[in-house]
């Protein structure tokens, strides 16, 4: 195992309600990637957390924003939910300045209704 | 046209098949390149880097071929255990801000079959 996790591991919410997710990292590592991986497609980048900020943020509206905390763990929030935002939520963990290895953990599945 | 692109799938074999995967990717600046393994309901689980020179690791072989932006994977003697989706990642890196971003294919699937 990565020593990544999740919580909660499912998850369903009606259209217009938030959600909060939450990832700690694996130990001593200090940034976090957030990624959306609806079905049948791979994860897509929403953003990356370092030094408790927003480093980096991928093809996603600003109702999706994020917490990181001094002990590295994040949070993802994600306000007015829309059906399309139904999918598996996974944050990976990895060192500032080694991005190329990141560790998954195993995810929040998210359904909208 | 899409960063990283897969074969579209599913690949039903048999055990003891070979079966290649193909991915191609548009942005000539990407640096490094990976075969992740995705086992239904799970994570993306790191297989193996994906160098010019070619990596092999026992029954799988990947390739990158830089000029034609082109990545493969080879399994060999296909096993029961193999069933999984093969995501092609391409990773860049941000000069600006430093973050590496990991671009995922959609995902081939292979199926093998007893």
């Amino acid at each position: 195992e990565t020593g990544v996790t999740q919580s909660p591991t499912h998850l369903i919410k009606t259209r217009g309600q938030q959600v909060t997710l939450r990832c700690s990292s694996q130990s001593g590592h200090n940034t976090v990637s957030w990624y959306q991986q609806a079905l049948g497609q791979g994860p897509q980048f929403i953003f990356q957390y370092y030094r408790e900020e927003e480093n980096g943020r991928g093809n996603f509206p600003p109702r999706f924003s994020g917490l990181q905390f001094p002990n590295y763990s994040s949070e993802l929030n994600v306000n007015a939910l829309e059906l399309d935002d139904s999918a598996l939520y996974l944050c990976a963990s990895s060192l500032w300045g080694q991005g190329e290895t990141q560790y998954f953990g195993p995810g929040t599945r998210l359904l909208v209704l | 046209r899409k960063e990283v692109e897969q074969d579209p799938g599913p690949f039903n074999v048999p055990e003891g098949a070979t079966v290649a995967f193909n991915c191609t990717y548009s942005n000539s600046a990407s640096q490094s390149f990976f075969w992740y393994r995705q086992d239904c309901r799970k994570e993306p689980k790191l297989l193996m880097s994906v160098y010019s020179s070619g990596n092999e690791d026992g029954r799988f072989t990947a390739q990158l071929n830089r000029a034609s932006q082109y990545i493969s994977l080879l399994i060999r003697d296909s096993k029961l255990s193999d069933s999984a989706t093969y995501l092609c990642v391409v990773i860049s890196l941000s000069m600006n801000s430093g973050y590496s971003t990991l671009t995922f294919g959609k995902g081939t699937m292979l199926l093998v079959s007893p």
